[in-house]
Protein backbone atom coordinates (compact mmCIF):
# COMPACT_ATOMS: atom_id res chain seq x y z
CA UNK A 1 0.00 0.00 0.00
CA UNK A 2 0.83 3.52 -0.27
CA UNK A 3 1.11 4.43 3.75
CA UNK A 4 4.43 2.68 4.82
CA UNK A 5 5.90 2.11 8.73
CA UNK A 6 4.23 0.86 11.64
CA UNK A 7 6.06 3.08 13.85
CA UNK A 8 4.52 6.41 13.59
CA UNK A 9 7.37 9.73 14.38
CA UNK A 10 6.43 11.74 17.60
CA UNK A 11 7.32 14.94 18.07
CA UNK A 12 7.41 17.15 21.17
CA UNK A 13 7.32 20.58 21.49
CA UNK A 14 6.65 23.02 24.14
CA UNK A 15 3.92 25.22 24.71
CA UNK A 16 4.53 28.70 22.98
CA UNK A 17 7.43 27.07 20.82
CA UNK A 18 7.53 26.75 17.22
CA UNK A 19 6.90 23.05 15.47
CA UNK A 20 8.15 21.79 12.12
CA UNK A 21 6.70 18.59 10.79
CA UNK A 22 8.41 17.08 7.49
CA UNK A 23 7.40 14.75 4.91
CA UNK A 24 8.67 13.22 1.92
CA UNK A 25 6.88 12.63 -1.14
CA UNK A 26 7.73 10.14 -4.47
CA UNK A 27 5.57 10.78 -7.14
CA UNK A 28 7.12 13.37 -9.32
CA UNK A 29 4.16 14.09 -10.87
CA UNK A 30 1.88 15.04 -8.13
CA UNK A 31 0.87 18.96 -8.74
CA UNK A 32 -0.89 19.46 -5.39
CA UNK A 33 -0.56 18.64 -1.60
CA UNK A 34 -2.41 18.67 1.59
CA UNK A 35 -1.58 18.57 5.44
CA UNK A 36 -4.20 16.86 7.37
CA UNK A 37 -4.59 16.87 11.18
CA UNK A 38 -5.97 13.83 12.80
CA UNK A 39 -7.12 13.75 16.52
CA UNK A 40 -7.94 11.13 18.26
CA UNK A 41 -11.44 9.68 17.39
CA UNK A 42 -11.31 11.53 14.82
CA UNK A 43 -11.10 11.77 11.21
CA UNK A 44 -8.69 13.84 8.78
CA UNK A 45 -9.18 17.05 8.94
CA UNK A 46 -7.76 19.83 6.61
CA UNK A 47 -5.42 22.01 7.51
CA UNK A 48 -3.87 23.77 4.46
CA UNK A 49 -2.62 22.52 0.64
CA UNK A 50 -0.33 23.85 -1.97
CA UNK A 51 0.39 23.44 -5.63
CA UNK A 52 3.21 22.58 -7.51
CA UNK A 53 3.53 25.95 -8.91
CA UNK A 54 4.52 27.79 -5.30
CA UNK A 55 7.10 27.24 -2.80
CA UNK A 56 5.06 28.28 0.25
CA UNK A 57 1.36 28.98 1.57
CA UNK A 58 0.49 30.76 4.69
CA UNK A 59 -2.47 30.23 6.77
CA UNK A 60 -3.42 30.96 9.70
CA UNK A 61 -0.37 30.23 12.47
CA UNK A 62 1.09 27.40 9.80
CA UNK A 63 2.89 27.82 6.75
CA UNK A 64 3.51 25.10 4.19
CA UNK A 65 7.40 24.97 2.35
CA UNK A 66 7.39 22.91 -0.85
CA UNK A 67 10.59 21.55 -2.07
CA UNK A 68 10.17 20.37 -5.61
CA UNK A 69 13.50 19.49 -6.04
CA UNK A 70 13.84 16.79 -3.37
CA UNK A 71 10.36 16.42 -2.94
CA UNK A 72 10.34 16.89 0.23
CA UNK A 73 7.00 18.70 2.35
CA UNK A 74 7.36 20.52 5.62
CA UNK A 75 4.37 22.26 8.09
CA UNK A 76 5.67 25.01 10.20
CA UNK A 77 2.87 25.87 13.29
CA UNK A 78 3.49 28.51 15.08
CA UNK A 79 3.28 29.11 18.82
CA UNK A 80 2.60 25.86 19.67
CA UNK A 81 -0.80 24.86 21.68
CA UNK A 82 -2.21 21.94 23.28
CA UNK A 83 -4.93 22.19 21.27
CA UNK A 84 -2.16 21.26 18.40
CA UNK A 85 -1.72 17.82 19.61
CA UNK A 86 -2.84 15.80 17.16
CA UNK A 87 -1.17 13.10 14.18
CA UNK A 88 -0.70 14.96 11.37
CA UNK A 89 -0.24 13.89 7.76
CA UNK A 90 1.23 15.15 4.55
CA UNK A 91 -1.19 13.89 1.48
CA UNK A 92 -0.51 13.97 -2.15
CA UNK A 93 -3.18 14.67 -4.85
CA UNK A 94 -3.27 12.31 -7.38
CA UNK A 95 -5.57 11.71 -10.74
CA UNK A 96 -7.41 8.76 -10.31
CA UNK A 97 -7.49 5.76 -12.85
CA UNK A 98 -10.26 5.60 -14.57
CA UNK A 99 -12.01 7.08 -18.03
CA UNK A 100 -13.21 9.96 -15.95
CA UNK A 101 -10.48 12.18 -14.62
CA UNK A 102 -10.66 12.53 -10.85
CA UNK A 103 -8.75 13.35 -7.85
CA UNK A 104 -7.59 11.06 -5.28
CA UNK A 105 -5.79 11.30 -2.34
CA UNK A 106 -2.71 9.85 -1.12
CA UNK A 107 -1.24 10.01 2.29
CA UNK A 108 1.76 9.97 3.93
CA UNK A 109 2.84 8.20 7.27
CA UNK A 110 2.02 10.21 10.10
CA UNK A 111 3.61 12.00 12.71
CA UNK A 112 2.32 12.75 16.16
CA UNK A 113 2.91 16.22 18.12
CA UNK A 114 2.72 16.42 21.41
CA UNK A 115 2.62 19.51 23.17
CA UNK A 116 4.30 20.03 26.71
CA UNK A 117 2.16 22.27 28.29
CA UNK B 1 -18.59 20.04 11.67
CA UNK B 2 -17.22 18.03 8.24
CA UNK B 3 -20.68 17.65 6.55
CA UNK B 4 -20.34 13.90 6.76
CA UNK B 5 -21.98 11.52 9.40
CA UNK B 6 -20.80 8.12 9.73
CA UNK B 7 -22.81 5.10 11.22
CA UNK B 8 -21.73 3.40 13.88
CA UNK B 9 -19.03 4.95 15.08
CA UNK B 10 -17.71 1.56 16.63
CA UNK B 11 -18.75 -2.27 15.79
CA UNK B 12 -17.63 -4.99 17.18
CA UNK B 13 -18.77 -7.96 15.63
CA UNK B 14 -17.29 -12.03 15.73
CA UNK B 15 -15.27 -13.00 13.14
CA UNK B 16 -17.03 -14.78 10.16
CA UNK B 17 -20.18 -12.02 10.32
CA UNK B 18 -21.06 -9.90 7.76
CA UNK B 19 -20.96 -5.88 8.95
CA UNK B 20 -22.40 -2.61 6.83
CA UNK B 21 -21.37 0.72 7.48
CA UNK B 22 -23.26 3.88 6.06
CA UNK B 23 -22.07 7.11 5.15
CA UNK B 24 -24.40 10.21 4.80
CA UNK B 25 -23.18 13.27 3.41
CA UNK B 26 -25.23 16.19 4.59
CA UNK B 27 -25.14 18.31 1.47
CA UNK B 28 -24.92 16.47 -2.46
CA UNK B 29 -21.75 15.96 -3.18
CA UNK B 30 -21.26 13.99 -6.25
CA UNK B 31 -17.62 12.71 -5.50
CA UNK B 32 -17.50 10.29 -2.39
CA UNK B 33 -14.50 7.84 -1.25
CA UNK B 34 -13.95 5.33 1.01
CA UNK B 35 -10.66 4.75 3.20
CA UNK B 36 -9.18 2.16 5.83
CA UNK B 37 -7.03 3.22 8.44
CA UNK B 38 -5.08 0.45 10.36
CA UNK B 39 -3.72 1.92 13.84
CA UNK B 40 -0.55 4.18 13.24
CA UNK B 41 -0.44 4.41 9.41
CA UNK B 42 -2.58 7.05 7.27
CA UNK B 43 -5.89 6.55 5.51
CA UNK B 44 -5.59 3.98 2.48
CA UNK B 45 -8.18 4.63 -0.44
CA UNK B 46 -10.19 2.06 -1.07
CA UNK B 47 -12.90 2.84 -3.49
CA UNK B 48 -14.37 6.46 -5.08
CA UNK B 49 -18.34 7.31 -6.46
CA UNK B 50 -18.79 9.63 -9.01
CA UNK B 51 -22.44 9.63 -8.23
CA UNK B 52 -23.81 6.08 -7.98
CA UNK B 53 -21.28 5.01 -9.98
CA UNK B 54 -18.17 3.60 -8.94
CA UNK B 55 -15.25 4.26 -10.66
CA UNK B 56 -12.47 2.78 -9.24
CA UNK B 57 -11.54 0.03 -6.76
CA UNK B 58 -8.41 -0.72 -4.91
CA UNK B 59 -7.06 -3.71 -4.91
CA UNK B 60 -7.30 -3.47 -1.17
CA UNK B 61 -10.27 -4.04 -1.94
CA UNK B 62 -11.14 -7.71 -2.10
CA UNK B 63 -14.63 -10.05 -3.14
CA UNK B 64 -15.42 -9.90 0.47
CA UNK B 65 -16.10 -5.72 0.68
CA UNK B 66 -18.66 -4.38 -1.67
CA UNK B 67 -19.99 -1.01 -1.62
CA UNK B 68 -22.60 1.06 -3.14
CA UNK B 69 -24.03 4.58 -3.76
CA UNK B 70 -27.59 3.93 -4.61
CA UNK B 71 -29.05 7.53 -5.97
CA UNK B 72 -25.74 9.01 -5.53
CA UNK B 73 -26.13 10.01 -2.14
CA UNK B 74 -25.58 7.94 1.17
CA UNK B 75 -23.31 5.25 0.94
CA UNK B 76 -22.66 1.43 2.09
CA UNK B 77 -19.65 -0.06 2.68
CA UNK B 78 -20.50 -4.12 3.33
CA UNK B 79 -17.81 -6.81 4.96
CA UNK B 80 -18.94 -10.20 4.22
CA UNK B 81 -17.24 -12.90 6.45
CA UNK B 82 -15.11 -11.01 8.44
CA UNK B 83 -11.51 -11.35 9.24
CA UNK B 84 -9.86 -10.42 11.91
CA UNK B 85 -7.39 -8.31 9.43
CA UNK B 86 -10.23 -6.22 8.62
CA UNK B 87 -10.36 -4.73 12.11
CA UNK B 88 -9.35 -0.92 11.67
CA UNK B 89 -11.19 2.66 11.34
CA UNK B 90 -13.41 2.53 8.25
CA UNK B 91 -13.78 6.38 6.71
CA UNK B 92 -16.36 8.36 4.45
CA UNK B 93 -14.81 11.33 2.47
CA UNK B 94 -16.75 13.92 0.22
CA UNK B 95 -14.76 15.94 -1.73
CA UNK B 96 -15.30 19.71 -2.58
CA UNK B 97 -13.76 22.06 -5.07
CA UNK B 98 -13.16 25.82 -4.12
CA UNK B 99 -12.02 27.61 -6.94
CA UNK B 100 -8.53 25.87 -7.10
CA UNK B 101 -8.59 24.19 -3.87
CA UNK B 102 -10.02 20.50 -4.03
CA UNK B 103 -10.21 19.64 -0.74
CA UNK B 104 -11.53 15.88 1.24
CA UNK B 105 -13.73 16.37 4.12
CA UNK B 106 -13.85 13.37 6.14
CA UNK B 107 -16.31 11.81 8.82
CA UNK B 108 -15.32 10.46 12.50
CA UNK B 109 -15.15 6.81 10.38
CA UNK B 110 -16.17 3.95 11.80
CA UNK B 111 -14.11 1.83 13.57
CA UNK B 112 -14.36 -2.12 13.78
CA UNK B 113 -13.15 -4.83 15.93
CA UNK B 114 -13.28 -8.02 14.89
CA UNK B 115 -12.80 -10.66 17.72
Amino acid sequence: GESVGLHLPTLSVQEGDNSIINCAYSNSASDYFIWYKQESGKGPQFIIDIRSNMDKRQGQRVTVLLNKTVKHLSLQIAATQPGDSAVYFCAENIKGEGYVSYDKVIFGPGTSLSVIP
Amino acid sequence: DTGVSQNPRHKITKRGQNVTFRCDPISEHNRLYWYRQTLGQGPEFLTYFQNEAQLEKSRLLSDRFSAERPKGSFSTLEIQRTEQGDSAMYLCAIHRTWGVENIQYFGAGTRLSVL
